[in-house]
């Protein structure tokens, strides 16, 4: 089925740890994002791709990064987990162009203890 | 700054329609999207607006007034299943994503 996947689902973690939430997709987009949500709150950018071999910073970048090396995988990783990043995770996947639709998938709940 | 203001909850009744306000300051403009995300659940595409007026698609329609900085979306013929959060979110000048906090509708029988 064509998408985006997105592992672990759910994860708990302490605090300190390194932690990397894996993202690939199948429709061949050249954009990726990713994004956190958290209650009260709209949607945060992370950090985004453009095309294969960039990366940008979001709204929200500090703490995290991430990599592009091919145009399906978008990893997100927290190098020392804290506390006020538990949270969802979603990555989200567009085709650069008239409306930019974005493509999410299913989520990481994250927990830092 | 930039913002995107919409009410934080709203009830209606199975059958009839809801109007979803969004309002929204940003440094450019580049289109008005709204997303539908049901509880536990990622986004899913509603609609996309970049010209003013309504847009209608089945039974959700979406209107925009870029010199009001306003949208909504409307939802018409309610069903229990439209029981979920919608996020207004605006592209801005950068080509970057404003996202609302959402609204969650409630849908009663």
């Amino acid at each position: 089925i064509a998408g985006i996947t997105q592992a672990p689902t759910s994860q708990i973690l302490a605090a300190g740890r390194r932690m990397t939430l894996r993202c690939t997709q199948d429709m061949r987009h050249n954009a990726m994002y990713w994004y956190r949500q958290d209650l009260g709150l709209g949607l945060r950018l992370i950090h985004y791709s453009n095309t294969a071999g960039t990366t940008g910073k979001g709204e929200v970048p500090d703490g995290y990064s991430v990599s592009r090396a091919n145009t399906d995988d978008f990893p997100l990783t927290l190098a020392s987990a804290v506390p006020s990043q538990t949270s969802v995770y979603f990555c989200a996947s567009s085709v650069q162009g008239d409306t930019g639709e974005l493509f999410f998938g299913e989520g990481s709940r994250l927990t830092v203890l | 700054g930039q913002n995107i203001d919409q009410p934080t909850e709203m009830t209606a009744t199975e059958g009839a329609i809801v109007q979803i306000n969004c309002t929204y300051q940003t440094s450019g403009f580049n289109g008005l999207f709204w997303y539908q995300q049901h509880a536990g659940e990622a986004p899913t595409f509603l609609s996309y607006n970049v010209l003013d007026g309504l847009e209608e698609k089945g039974r959700f329609s979406s209107f925009l007034s870029r010199s009001k900085g306003y949208s909504y979306l409307l939802l018409k013929e309610l069903q229990m299943k439209d029981s979920a959060s919608y996020l207004c979110a605006v592209r801005g000048g950068n080509y970057q994503l404003i996202w609302g906090a959402g609204t969650k509708l409630i849908i009663k029988p």
